[in-house]
């Protein structure tokens, strides 16, 4: 059974970084893409972006220029950075893997000054 | 980029009774290895999604078979069968054809 388990800041400023990462344990880390998701309070899903093990990534045109996500195969982890937060950026943020079978629990980041 | 649209917004149902949700995508689901990558996710208040169909019609490990999907190339269905008080919660379909997308979600909620 594949888990993902997330962490990183909750609470950040107007114009900092966002940095999330996701740990993936069991199943087969090199099989398929990591994507990270996000939901703003009370609305739906937005997919952000993804990797695979190679490093190979795709972003959501919309946040391209503000998302990096990276990899660490030799930690099956892979991470979320996005820079110059606002507060429209205030989501929970999750992981996931599979396309979808398994999600990480989910981050609240909050951004307020 | 592929759009998912959802209807209904919300379905109100009785305790027994079925639900059905559908999702229409903006081009074909069907992937050039032949497979159509469309998933079904159930999110209950406070929890992360959880996948429930994947591949139009297969059930995930776990998933009790009163949850059922069909459909083909841009028009697909979740039914509910003989819902229970657990079922309560948003229901999102989800493509992975073509990076990934999200339909806007149906809310299912007891009368």
């Amino acid at each position: 059974q594949v888990q993902l388990q997330q962490w990183g800041a909750g609470l950040l400023k107007p114009s900092e970084t966002l940095s999330l990462t996701c740990g993936v344990y069991g199943g087969s880390f090199t099989a398929y893409y990591w994507s990270w998701i996000r939901q703003p309070p009370g609305k739906g899903l937005e997919w952000i972006g993804e990797i695979n093990h190679s490093g190979s990534t795709n972003y959501n045109v919309s946040l391209k220029s503000r998302v990096t996500i990276s990899v660490d195969t030799s930690k099956n982890q892979f991470s979320l950075k996005l820079s110059s937060v606002t507060a429209a950026d205030t989501a929970v943020y999750y992981c996931a893997g599979y396309t979808g079978k398994f999600w990480g629990q989910g981050t609240l980041v909050t951004v307020s000054s | 980029d592929i759009v998912m649209t959802q209807t209904p917004l919300s379905s109100p149902v009785t305790l027994g009774q079925s639900a059905s949700i559908s999702c229409r995508s903006s081009q074909s689901l069907v992937h050039t290895d032949g497979s159509t990558y469309l998933n079904w996710l159930q999110q209950r208040p406070g929890q992360p999604p959880r996948l429930l169909i994947y591949k139009i019609s297969n059930r995930f490990s776990g998933v009790p078979d009163r949850f059922s999907g069909s459909g083909a190339g841009t028009d697909f269905t979740l039914r509910i069968s003989r819902v229970e008080a657990e079922d309560v919660g948003v229901y999102y379909c989800m493509q992975g054809t073509q990076l990934l997308s999200f339909g806007g979600g149906t809310k299912v909620e007891i009368k």
